[in-house]
């Protein structure tokens, strides 16, 4: 089946520390990509996406871009800040299936002034 | 403008009641997603509907789970004979059309005595 593998957290650095959190995917079919993140308190919102390879999703200084070669969909800030603390989540969908939504684990980030 | 609204926000119910949680999707989405967060399991897909087709039960964990969406709209998840493993964040998504990225509420966090 379909499923989604993302770094164990938690991830705790410095404000304008660079943030990488990696994530890998196995697929039945051509999936699209997808990073949520839940602030503390909050509900998941919906902070980029990429449906297909090589296409890049950027949001608040965010990025991932669609690696079909290496199933990843890493996901980067260059200078994270206090209020980027929060659960990230990767996810990915399948049309024929739906769009139901596989989710990784979780990755925690902390980040201190 | 209106998001998706699910109610209650909380609910604390004895073992082996009856519950059901109602969510509202945003006006004019046309599916609807119910997923389950929980420590253990993460977070994992329940069921969708999407417009009048028949909805897609795949991930309902046992038949003590059901979920019906009235008139295309609302839609009510009963879980029947709660059990403690039933506690978790029940989260309702919604999206335009299952092409489209989906929009989370604010979930109800069940919780079984």
């Amino acid at each position: 089946g379909d499923s989604v593998t993302q770094m164990e957290g938690p991830v705790t650095l410095s404000e304008e520390a660079f943030l990488t959190i990696n994530c890998t995917y196995t697929a039945t079919g051509y999936p699209s990509l997808f990073w949520y993140v839940q602030y503390p308190g909050e509900g998941l919102q919906l902070l980029l996406k990429a449906t297909k390879a090589d296409d890049k999703g950027s949001n608040k200084g965010f990025e991932a871009t669609y690696r079909k070669e290496t199933t990843s969909f890493h996901l980067e800030k260059g200078s994270v800040q206090v209020s980027d603390s929060a659960v990230y989540f990767c996810a990915l969908t399948i049309k024929a299936a739906g769009n139901k939504l596989t989710f990784g684990g979780g990755t925690r980030v902390l980040v201190k002034p | 403008g209106a998001g998706v609204s699910q109610s209650p926000s909380n609910k604390v119910t004895e073992k082996g009641k009856d519950v059901e949680l109602r969510c509202d999707p945003i006006s004019g989405h046309t599916a609807l997603y119910w997923y389950r967060q929980s420590l253990g399991q993460g977070l994992e897909f329940l069921i969708y509907f999407q417009g009048n087709s028949a909805p897609d039960k795949s991930g309902l964990p046992s038949d003590r789970f059901s979920a019906e969406r009235t008139g295309g709209s609302v839609s009510t998840l009963t879980i029947q004979r709660t059990q403690q493993e039933d506690s978790a964040v029940y989260l309702c998504a919604s999206s335009l059309t299952i092409d489209q990225p989906q929009h989370f509420g604010d979930g109800t966090r069940l919780s079984i005595l």
